[in-house]
């Protein structure tokens, strides 16, 4: 079974901080992606990456970066939190050309 | 811009019938279609993908793909309680990178 982790499940944290979330894969995936969640908003994408230290914007990249410095793992940075930022955030890993993608757990993140 | 409309519901059944999700697509070179389960508070869960027009089934589940009519369902058989959940239909096209492209999802709330 894919595994796929993120390190916290909740976080609160203040405004103007530096935020890292951390996603771990272990099933040797190409692609990893990080969307956020919001009620009414459905799923959206924030930034991807198809291979160790390529990444590509998604539909709102604003307000955040992202690091892949090795192949398992995929950083998504809040250079300084804001509280529009606070929201359900998903990191996922696709499988080979199947398309299938595999969800973390999320990190609920509150910005106050 | 490619999208995927779904009714939001919430869509009511009982406990024993069949419940049918409904999913429109506006991408034609969309290839690869996923359905989703994601329960209040949790990740999304892959629990159908098809890409051939036509049925699939595992078990109580059956997808069905119109590629001409740009239409994706999912059928639920013998609904139960626990299928009560949100219910997210996602496309994948040919654009060169693996991204999915997410409905908003479709509650279904299922009464014993």
């Amino acid at each position: 079974d894919v595994k796929v982790t993120q390190s916290s499940r909740y976080l609160v944290k203040r405004t103007g901080e530096k935020v890292f979330l951390e996603c771990v894969q272990d099933m040797d995936h190409e692609n990893m992606f990080w969307y956020r969640q919001d009620p009414g908003l459905g799923l959206r994408l924030i930034y991807f990456s198809y291979d160790v230290k390529m990444k590509e914007k998604g539909d709102i990249p604003e307000g955040y970066s992202v690091s892949r410095e090795k192949k398992e793992r995929f950083s998504l940075i809040l250079e300084s939190a804001s509280t529009n930022q606070t929201s359900m955030y998903l990191c996922a890993t696709l499988k080979g050309v199947s398309y299938e993608q595999y969800f973390g757990p999320g990190t609920r993140l509150t910005v106050t | 811009q490619k999208e995927v409309e779904q009714n939001s519901g919430p869509l009511s059944v009982p406990e024993g019938a069949i419940a049918s999700l409904n999913c429109t697509y506006s991408d034609r070179v969309s290839q690869s279609f996923f359905w989703y389960r994601q329960y209040s508070g949790k990740s999304p869960e892959l629990i159908m993908s098809i890409y051939s027009n036509g049925d699939k089934e595992d078990g109580r589940f059956t997808a069905q793909l119109n590629k001409a009519s740009q239409y994706v369902s999912l059928l639920i058989r013998d609904s139960q309680p626990s299928d009560s959940a949100t219910y997210l239909c996602a496309s994948a096209g040919d654009s060169g990178y693996s991204t999915l492209t997410f409905g908003k999802g479709t509650m279904l709330l299922v009464s014993p």
